[in-house]
């Protein structure tokens, strides 16, 4: 059974700051790994989508890395601004069968003034 | 282009009553997905639709739940009778076609559902 863990939990930051998320997931054979995000009230968005045969993909400020092997990946935010405050999810989407997606349970990011 | 719809957004009711909730997929998207987020969790799939057929749902409590999308194109979600624990966001997520690796799942807004 597919498990997905994000570190941290929670993080605050004071502006300008560079950070990282990670994400973790126990069975390597994925399709693909998206990154959401998901502000109050609010659904997800999704950010970033990387293939299983993709090391990377980026859009504008944020750069997400994919290994596989490791069941790794990162979510780089650079110069963090207040408007990134939201939790930011990873999901997997596994091999063949549905498109179900397995999401973990969520970074919550505040971005500091 | 219009995102996916959901309504209610909030919903209170009491433990044993009944509840339906509905989304209007992406115009065109042949997928339509429902997840149920617990306060604090990821979202879990509870079914997914390929047009008006069912794909998955095998993680749909169905002694109490069910769902449908007749025409292949609106679905509905209910909860006959609801319990306390069945409090969460229920989220309504569409994609164009199921078997793509770029199909990205747009998601609604959600539902809130407040089990007294």
């Amino acid at each position: 059974k597919q498990e997905v863990t994000q570190i941290p939990a929670a993080l605050s930051v004071p502006e300008g700051e560079n950070l990282v998320l990670n994400c973790s997931f126990t069975d390597s054979a994925i399709y693909n790994l998206q990154w959401f995000r998901q502000d109050p009230g609010k659904g997800l968005t999704s950010l970033l989508l990387i293939q299983s045969s993709q090391r990377e993909q980026t859009s504008g400020r944020l750069n997400a890395s994919l290994d596989k092997s490791s069941g790794r990946s990162t979510l780089y935010i650079a110069a963090s601004q207040p408007g990134d405050s939201a939790t930011y999810l990873c999901a997997v989407k596994k091999q063949g069968g549905s498109e179900k997606l397995v999401f973990g349970k969520g970074t919550k990011l505040t971005v500091n003034p | 282009e219009a995102g996916v719809a959901q309504s209610p957004r909030y919903k209170i009711i009491e433990k044993r009553q009944s509840v339906a909730f509905w989304c209007n997929p992406i115009s065109g998207h042949a997928t339509l997905y429902w997840y149920q987020q617990i306060l604090g969790q990821g979202p879990k799939l509870l079914i997914q639709f390929q047009n008006n057929g069912v794909v998955d749902d095998s993680q749909l409590p169905k002694d109490r739940f069910s769902a449908e999308r007749l025409k292949g194109v609106d679905s509905t979600l209910k909860i006959q009778p609801a319990k306390l624990e069945d409090s969460a966001v229920y989220l309504c997520a569409s994609s164009l076609i199921s078997g793509l690796g770029t199909d990205t799942q747009y998601f609604g807004p959600g539902t809130r559902l407040t089990v007294l």
